[in-house]
């Protein structure tokens, strides 16, 4: 079945300890993407990927990492979280079209709380 | 900067009403504009990708229309029923690789 995975899907941990989300994808996409949901603020990118070892910020880049060392693999990592870091996150991953990415498919997301 | 406007916030209707969702954008300059839901806790549901090129795209029930000049989608659910009910994403991609979402707009369709 084509999915995108998300691991955890909650996590409660405290502030300054490093952590890391781990997504990935079984449908040979090129493109790879994070989002954070916030009420109120809607869902804003976070950093995306166009191919291996190609990655790029999105709106909402501080505070956050990313690697894709593999295709099918774009893990977030928080190297120091703060409580407003506090979000629902989703990994989300697209083909590449004519025009750039294509349909985006998204992962069930993870709800992370940072005290 | 690209800004995604999306009205109503929030609708209730009987089931069995044909239904308008809106869409608005700021920056006609899109490469494609997509239609998602989203159930309480859960992830996003592609339902409709419309291309810059496109006027309209059709699955099942739905009908998304795009006016790329005048900056505006609509999203057309005919028959709506109870399992219509959740939230309704718009997004725009104004960039190669970005995407700029909506709030949404959060539907209610009661027995």
């Amino acid at each position: 079945e084509a999915q995108v995975t998300q691991n955890p899907r909650y996590l409660i941990t405290v502030t300054g300890k490093k952590l890391t989300v781990t997504c990935s994808q079984n449908m040979n996409h090129e493109y790879m993407s994070w989002y954070r949901q916030d009420p109120g603020l809607g869902l804003r990118q976070i950093y995306y990927s166009m191919n291996v070892e190609v990655t790029d910020k999105g709106d909402v880049p501080e505070g956050y990492k990313v690697s894709r060392k593999e295709k099918r693999n774009f893990p977030l990592i928080l190297e120091s979280p703060s409580p407003n870091q506090t979000s629902l996150y989703f990994c989300a991953s697209a083909d590449q079209g004519m025009h750039g990415a294509d349909t985006q498919y998204f992962g069930p997301g993870t709800r992370l709380t940072v005290l | 900067k690209q800004e995604v406007t999306q009205i109503p916030a929030a609708l209730s209707v009987p089931e069995g009403e044909n239904l308008v969702l809106n869409c608005s954008f700021t920056d006609s300059a899109i490469y494609n504009l997509q239609w998602f839901r989203q159930d309480p806790g859960k992830g996003l549901t592609s339902l409709l990708l419309i291309q810059s090129s496109q006027r309209e795209q059709t699955s099942g029930r739905l009908n998304a229309s795009l006016d790329k000049s005048s900056g505006r989608s609509t999203l057309y659910i005919a028959a709506s029923q109870p399992g219509d009910s959740a939230t309704y994403l718009c997004a725009v991609r104004p960039g190669y690789s970005t995407l700029t979402f909506g709030k949404g707009t959060m539907l209610l369709v009661s027995p």
